[in-house]
């Protein structure tokens, strides 16, 4: 079944820029999402559509899209920051089925 | 200001069935402009989609759960129903209950607080 790939973790220092990516073979095609998720808490939307940020996500995230891979970077990482971060897109079947990555934890050294 | 607040037992028994709610308020679930669905997120783990529920009734299930999903709502409560058969070990986990905003973002853009349900005798 199709599935989209992430690498399980990112450590970046304060002030540093993360970058994050996710593969999947319908990205092409397909719309992906990005949410954050802090312990113990829901998950946020931070990136939708590929690169665009809701109102009120920091202009420091940013998304953006490249064949197969898309990638959200944040720009001057903060401690606050420090999460796992989730993609999320659909397959290109009938069913349009919702996948998620894997999860990226995101560590502020 | 769109709530969601899902609710139900959190001990469910091997072989029962799961059954969740999730109240919305702040919103109309027969608004063509959303979708409400359920997504799971076992301990430790990532998000997992089960399905969602659209203005007019109709569902969509994660292929992998469909077998044992069913999703329903309750206009009259502004609820949305999960129920899930037949559980096991492998179903303990977080449940959230989420809108997917089909205008602007087409993303889960509010959630639930999640709720946990542990499968266990």
């Amino acid at each position: 079944s199709y599935g989209l790939t992430q690498p399980p973790s990112v450590s970046v220092s304060p002030g540093q820029t993360a970058r994050i990516t996710c593969s999947g073979d319908a990205l092409p095609k397909q719309y992906a999402y990005w949410y954050q998720q802090k312990s113990g808490q829901a998950p946020v939307v931070v990136i939708y559509k590929d690169n665009e940020r809701p109102s009120g996500i920091p202009e420091r995230f940013s998304g953006s899209s490249s064949g197969t891979t898309v990638a959200l970077t944040i720009s001057g990482v903060q401690a606050e920051d420090e999460a796992v971060y989730y993609c999320q897109s659909t397959d290109d079947s009938e069913t349009s089925r919702v996948v998620f990555g894997g999860g990226t934890k995101l560590t502020v050294l | 200001q769109v709530q969601l607040q899902e609710s139900g037992p959190g001990l469910v028994k091997p072989s029962q069935t799961l059954s969740l709610t999730c109240t919305v308020s702040g919103a109309s679930i027969t608004s063509a402009d959303f979708y409400w669905s359920w997504i799971r997120q076992s301990p430790g783990k990532g998000l997992e989609w089960i399905g969602y529920i659209n203005h007019s009734g109709n569902t969509y299930y994660n292929p992998s759960l469909k077998s044992r999903v069913n999703i329903s709502r309750d206009v009259s409560k502004s609820q949305v129903s999960l129920k899930l058969s037949s559980v096991t070990a492998a179903d303990t986990a977080v449940f959230y209950c989420a809108r997917v905003d089909l205008v602007t973002t087409i993303a889960f853009d509010v959630w639930g607080q999640g709720t946990m349900v542990t499968v266990s005798s």
